[in-house]
């Protein structure tokens, strides 16, 4: 089945500590990004990739990092998490190396930071 | 600064009803246009794409006005399954960065 997952689907951590949500597509698609979702404010883009070893900011890239080492997996790494990084954050591939084609979003990692 | 401005919600609407939804968006040499649905908790899904030259699916048609900067999503004979968030969805001039507005809620009831 042709799907985008990510791990763990929710999560409670403290300051401070690192973590990792792994995100990966069976699609070969090209472009991979990183959203997240807060009520009042949408979905806002964090990291976005156009191919292997070639990623970029979006709108609200601080406090986080990702690395695209292949074609399938797009890992969020959060190396000090804040409370204010609690959010709903959904992974979203798609095929073409750009944003023009349909998104499809994994189901998303419910993040809470103590 | 991109942004992407919605109707605020909720819609609540009868069965049946016909309603639209407006999306105004401020970077002039944005390249593409997106109304995607979220239910409630769940992910987005592409609902549909947006052509300068308006584009119909069944019950949903989908207008551009470039020169307004003006995006447009009408959904005629509403059903209860309609019930979701719909979001106004820009793709940026370099096709890379993808703006999202904060989307407008739907209630269709019986």
């Amino acid at each position: 089945e042709a799907q985008v997952t990510q791990n763990p689907r929710y999560l409670i951590t403290v300051t401070g500590k690192k973590l990792t949500v792994t995100c990966s597509q069976n699609m070969n698609h090209e472009y991979m990004s990183w959203y997240r979702q807060d009520p009042g404010l949408g979905l806002r883009q964090i990291y976005y990739s156009m191919n292997v070893e070639v990623t970029d900011k979006g709108d609200v890239p601080e406090g986080y990092k990702v690395s695209r080492k292949e074609k399938r997996n797009f890992p969020l790494i959060l190396e000090s998490p804040s409370p204010n990084q609690t959010s709903l954050y959904f992974c979203a591939s798609s095929p073409a190396a750009s944003g023009r084609d349909t998104q499809y979003f994994g189901p998303g990692t419910r993040l809470t930071v103590l | 600064r991109k942004e992407v401005e919605q109707d605020p919600g909720p819609f609540n609407v009868p069965e049946g009803a016909t309603v639209a939804f407006n999306c105004t968006y401020s970077n002039s040499a944005s390249q593409s246009f997106f109304w995607y649905r979220q239910d409630c908790r769940k992910e987005p899904k592409l609902l549909m794409s947006v052509y300068s030259s308006g584009n119909e699916d069944g019950r949903f048609t989908a207008q551009l006005n470039r020169a307004s900067q003006y995006i447009s999503l009408l959904i005629r004979d509403s059903k209860l399954s309609d019930s979701a968030t719909y979001l106004c969805v820009v793709l940026d001039s370099g096709y890379s960065t993808l703006t999202f507005g904060k989307g407008t809620m739907l209630l269709v009831s019986p």
